[in-house]
Order: C-alpha cells, then structure tokens, then sequence
C-alpha cells in the first residue's frame, strides 16, 4: 500500500523567501513522487516528477524536489517566492496503476 | 500529452437524481482514474476503468452510487445516483500520459453543486 502525508495545511512566505513544502510518502515498492499545483478556479498541473534517475528534480516556475530514500521524503523547494505562487500543493505518490493525493497544502504569499 | 474532455464542466441538481459525467480522450488509453474533489479538500480516487472489464473501487466507494462505462479505449462515463448534498464536489477524470505514460494528466473537471 502506499501513503502520502504533507506537513502543514497552510504555509505563509513572504514575497522573495524561501518557500519549503513537506511531503513524506510510505511505498513498499520503488515510488514514483509527484508534485501537482491547483490555481484558484483552475485544474490540476504538474510541477514536476521523479520516476527513476537523479534524485534532484527540477520543474516549471523554479520549483525543485529532492527524493530522499532515506527520509521518505520529496520536499518541495523554492528560492525566491513570488506572489503569483500562491496556490494550493499537492504532493502525489504511486505508479503506472494508480496515484494518492497528499491533504495539499496551500501556499500564501505576502507583499 | 493528451487531452482531456468532459462533460458537463458544471451543473446544479436536485436531491436524488442522478447525474452522468462523459470523459473523452483524445488517443487510445488502458486506464482512465476518476477521483473526486470535495470543497476545499484533496483527491480522491473513485474507481479505475479499464476497457472490457468492471471498474475497480477504491475503498469508501461502491458501484452502485458510482456506476462506470468503458465502452472503449477512448471514453468513460461516470454516473453519480440517488445524489445527496454531500456529493457537491468537482468530478475529475484522468489518464497516464507522456513518455513513459507516468504522468497523470487531468481533465479540466466537472463540477456538481446537490441543493
């Protein structure tokens, strides 16, 4: 079975910070992670994926994550936040058969 | 990646009555993933469609609320039956997409309001 917990319902940044979203999972098989942002109003949209390869995964808009076998874990990382970030996070976890969802967390931005 | 069609993008319906949700894609796929999205909350994953055989239910979901065709390898339908205000929520379909077919790519969502 597999499982994704995501750390913080809320996270607060201001504009120009770090953002740090947490994401752990629990897989008895090799996972693969995904990270997915939802605008307000809008659908789904992949950030980005690690399936295989380099542990260090980039994606669109300056968002990174590292997978990390050993902490189970599959943060995702900004460097600077800008306020067109603000968004609600999903961190997913699975394979080629299905995905779970983690609780999403939802990131506000301030000037 | 694919494209993802659905139909209706929204509607408002009466306390029990039943409601179809069409997903169309635009190429051949083996599995299509309906999950639901209550307000405010995650997703959850309904049921798995695979062509030529009965959906699989996820835990907490059962066929008879949630009945699913798969006619063939490009359209799903999703019923929602005997609709309570408690299924208020945005039906999403989705499929495995790009190189790989690791990615799950989502249709844009169909969202239901039960008064």
């Amino acid at each position: 079975a597999q499982s994704v917990t995501q750390l913080g319902s809320h996270v607060s940044v201001s504009e120009g910070a770090l953002v740090l979203l947490r994401c752990n999972y629990s897989s008895s098989v090799p996972p693969y992670l995904f990270w997915y942002v939802q605008y307000p109003n809008q659908g789904l949209q992949l950030l980005l994926k690690y399936t295989t390869g380099a542990t260090l995964v980039k994606g669109i808009n300056g968002f990174e994550a590292e997978f990390k076998k050993s902490e189970t874990s599959f943060h995702l990382t900004k460097p600077s936040a800008h306020m067109s970030d603000a968004a609600e996070y999903f961190c997913a976890v699975g394979n080629t058969d299905k995905l779970i969802f983690g609780t999403g967390t939802r990131l506000q931005v301030f000037p | 990646s694919a494209v993802i069609s659905q139909k209706p993008s929204r509607d408002i319906c009466q306390r029990g009555t039943s409601l179809t949700i069409q997903c169309q894609v635009d190429s051949q796929v083996t599995m299509m993933f309906w999950y639901r999205q209550q307000p405010g909350q995650s997703l959850t994953l309904i049921a798995t469609a695979n062509q030529g055989s009965e959906a699989t239910y996820e835990s907490g979901f059962v066929i008879d609320k949630f009945p699913i065709s798969r006619p063939n390898l490009t359209f799903s339908t999703l019923t929602v039956s005997n609709m309570s205000p408690e299924d208020s929520s945005i039906y999403l379909c989705s499929v495995f997409t790009g190189a790989g077919a690791n990615v799950l790519t989502f249709g844009a969502g169909s969202r239901l309001t039960v008064l």
